[in-house]
């Protein structure tokens, strides 16, 4: 069973420029989140969609923006890109009802110069 | 809301001696509680997680984890550990009703290096 997929692994971006990271759940979820970790804050909630509806959403600026299309898989944008932007992107999905297991990908490393 | 805080930010070890990774949370309704372990470059991993029933609960490579309500934690353990064991372990927490149910809310995280 495939696991969660994210693609980019490592990207690098000038700052003012946006960039999209892509992640493709667990066959059979219909949940996916993301997560944003870095050295100074830690592991911090941005949003959650199931079944291509935000229900929930982290205290993040609106240039960080999600979406989810029918078939589960999500994408995330982060526009006019800051130097503190630079961080691990992580994905999670699972089927969405509180207490199931959240399985993580492997994070999207996004550096802004 | 709900906050967790991770009592030690590292925590050094000599093989095969036993561990305790501490873990505290507060919030104002039930939760669910989970232990997450991040290896190096690579995303995280559940170790264990506590929904109801027993309090001692059992997860994978050797590791438990007991929820006591009264002082609200939720430590790690395990008896013996590995080098392989080195890494970053995450608690969380997740509120178990409500229209903020959808999250994990992390404690900072505790790096455990097991020495040789």
């Amino acid at each position: 069973k495939a696991g969660v997929t994210q693609t980019p692994r490592y990207l690098i971006k000038t700052r003012g420029q946006q960039v999209t990271l892509s992640c493709s759940p667990i066959s059979g979820h219909r949940s996916v989140s993301w997560y944003q970790q870095t050295p100074g804050q830690g592991l911090q909630f941005l949003f959650e969609y199931f079944s291509e509806t935000q229900r929930n959403k982290g205290n993040f600026p609106g240039r960080f923006s999600g979406r989810q299309f029918s078939n589960s898989r999500s994408e995330m944008n982060v526009s006019t890109l800051e130097l503190g932007d630079s961080a691990l992107y992580l994905c999670a999905s699972s089927r969405g009802i509180p207490g199931n297991t959240i399985y993580f990908g492997e994070g999207s490393w996004l550096t802004v110069v | 809301a709900q906050s967790v805080t991770q009592l030690d930010s590292q925590v050094p070890v000599f093989e095969e001696a036993p561990v305790e990774l501490r873990c505290n949370y507060s919030s104002s309704v039930s939760v669910y509680l989970f232990w997450y372990v991040q290896y190096p470059n690579q995303g995280l991993q559940l170790l264990l997680k506590y929904l109801s029933g027993s309090t001692l609960v059992k997860g994978i490579n050797g590791f438990e984890a007991e929820f006591n309500k009264s002082q609200t934690s939720f430590h790690l353990r395990k008896p013996s550990v590995h080098i392989s064991d080195t890494a970053e372990y995450f608690c969380a927490v997740n509120r178990n009703s409500g229209g903020s149910n959808y999250k994990l809310t992390f404690g900072k995280g505790t790096l455990l290096t097991v020495n040789p």
